[in-house]
């Protein structure tokens, strides 16, 4: 198993609300991605954070953000929540260091429900 | 931006028998490409990767290969077992971002 971890593992929440999801980094990763991943689908690229500020992003509106902490930890904010929002949410860490190319490990996902 | 896909989106196979998962991408500037096995209800798990300057990557049962020119890599799983069923996605790197192919579910019979 990865040592990248998330919480909650499960999540109920209804039209319109917000949701905050965590993600713990691998130790010595210092750049978390985070993924959406609806049944039966591949993950989708969210965004990506890197020292702190967000590094890329994929084709999801505003009211997906996020955060990263001097620690590497990062949060998943999604405000006005909607159905299409139920989906498994994954974060990777890896290590962005001189360039080259990093290897991602993922988070054990947590699953969000939108009714 | 980038593209990947994959076939087949699934296949079956007779233990000991070897599978093959093909993939194609669109934007030559992707420098990685990860393998990720995926079972029913868990993360995905790196299996295997390839940089761009390598064109095979072999770890026991499992190889990749790479054709930069045509914008296609392969998974090759030889010896199938039953645990090897699981859904595989194949991942091109393209600007700091890992753009994901639909998936091949392989199921392998005992």
């Amino acid at each position: 198993e990865t040592g990248v971890t998330q919480s909650p593992t499960h999540l109920i929440k209804t039209r319109g609300q917000q949701v905050t999801l965590r993600c713990s980094s691998q130790s010595g990763h210092n750049t978390v991605s985070w993924y959406q991943q609806a049944l039966g689908q591949g993950p989708q690229f969210i965004f990506q954070y890197y020292r702190e500020e967000e590094n890329g992003r994929g084709n999801f509106p505003p009211r997906f953000s996020g955060l990263q902490f001097p620690n590497y930890s990062s949060e998943l904010n999604v405000n006005a929540l909607e159905l299409d929002d139920s989906a498994l949410y994954l974060c990777a860490s890896s290590l962005v260091a001189g360039g080259g190319v990093e290897t991602q490990y993922f988070g054990p996902g947590t699953r969000l429900l939108v009714l | 931006g980038e593209n990947v896909e994959q076939h087949p989106s699934t296949l079956s196979v007779q233990e000991g028998d070897s599978a093959v998962i093909k993939c194609t991408y669109s934007d030559s500037a992707s420098n990685y490409f990860p393998w990720y096995k995926q079972e029913l209800g868990k993360r995905p798990q790196l299996i295997i990767d390839i940089r761009s300057n390598v064109g095979e990557k072999k770890d026991q049962r499992i190889a990749v290969t790479l054709n930069k020119t045509a914008k296609h890599f392969s998974l090759h799983i030889t010896e199938t077992q039953p645990e090897d069923s699981a859904v595989y996605f194949c991942a091109a790197l393209n600007t700091d971002k890992l753009i994901f192919g639909t998936g091949t579910r392989l199921q392998v019979f005992p």
